[in-house]
């Protein structure tokens, strides 16, 4: 099994502040997702991305896979209440298409 | 996206008792499925995946008796928790992997089930 390391793991910060999420692995994957998940809910899809540098942006989301295709950022932007959730990224294996989850970031904006 | 439900939302059981969880695919088929764990404050655990037709594959430490599972159609998996014990509850969720899909994988996430056993 592949390895995903997310962080932070914890992340509290003021509306219209920027922040950053990080996924780690030492091991390639064929492509990685992100997903924000509500309490009581089933993650949702936000964007996946497949190629080494790729950049995606999601209106004030901007997510970037790394070039050798093992590690992943999602920056957000003038962060706003409403994006409070646990963000959780997810390495699809290159041995077949589990997904390796990493262990979430709860991120709580505060008015 | 795909769109995945759950039944039930939540349940409530006796220790000893057996639950079964339903996953349906409502507007695709799903030759794949996925099981999933995921405790408070903690990111999803895979449990199983879920084969069309065949044996479904547990993954390390997931007692396969304890946790049966069931992909009798392209629409539909189950998940029975038998003789649940109170350190089965947990929020399970599944996600499926629709039929025909691209180059690259994506999982569609049901609404998840809350199981508390008492």
């Amino acid at each position: 099994t592949q390895l995903l390391e997310q962080s932070p793991q914890f992340l509290s910060i003021q509306e219209g502040e920027n922040l950053t999420v990080y996924c780690n692995s030492s091991s390639v994957f064929s492509s990685l997702q992100w997903y924000r998940q509500e309490p009581g809910e089933g993650p949702v899809l936000l964007v996946t991305v497949v190629t080494g540098g790729e950049v995606k942006k999601l209106k004030r989301l901007t997510f970037q896979f790394g070039d050798a295709r093992k590690d992943s950022s999602l920056h957000i932007t003038a962060a706003q209440p409403g994006d409070t959730g646990l963000y959780l990224c997810a390495g699809e294996e290159t041995s077949g298409s589990r997904l390796t989850f990493g262990e979430g970031t709860q991120l709580t904006v505060n008015p | 996206g795909a769109v995945v439900s759950q039944h039930p939302s939540w349940v409530i059981c006796k220790s000893g008792t057996s639950v079964k969880i339903e996953c349906r695919s409502l507007d695709f088929q799903a030759t794949t499925m996925f099981w999933y764990r995921q405790f408070p404050k903690q990111s999803l655990m895979l449990m199983a995946t879920s084969n069309e037709g065949s044996k479904a594959t547990y993954e390390q430490g997931v007692e396969k008796d304890k946790f049966l599972i069931n992909h009798a159609s392209l629409t539909l998996s189950t998940l029975t928790v038998t003789s649940a014990h109170p350190e089965d509850s947990s929020f399970y969720i599944c996600s499926t992997l629709p039929r025909g899909q691209g180059s690259y994988n994506e999982q569609f996430f049901g609404p998840g089930t809350r199981l508390t056993v008492l």
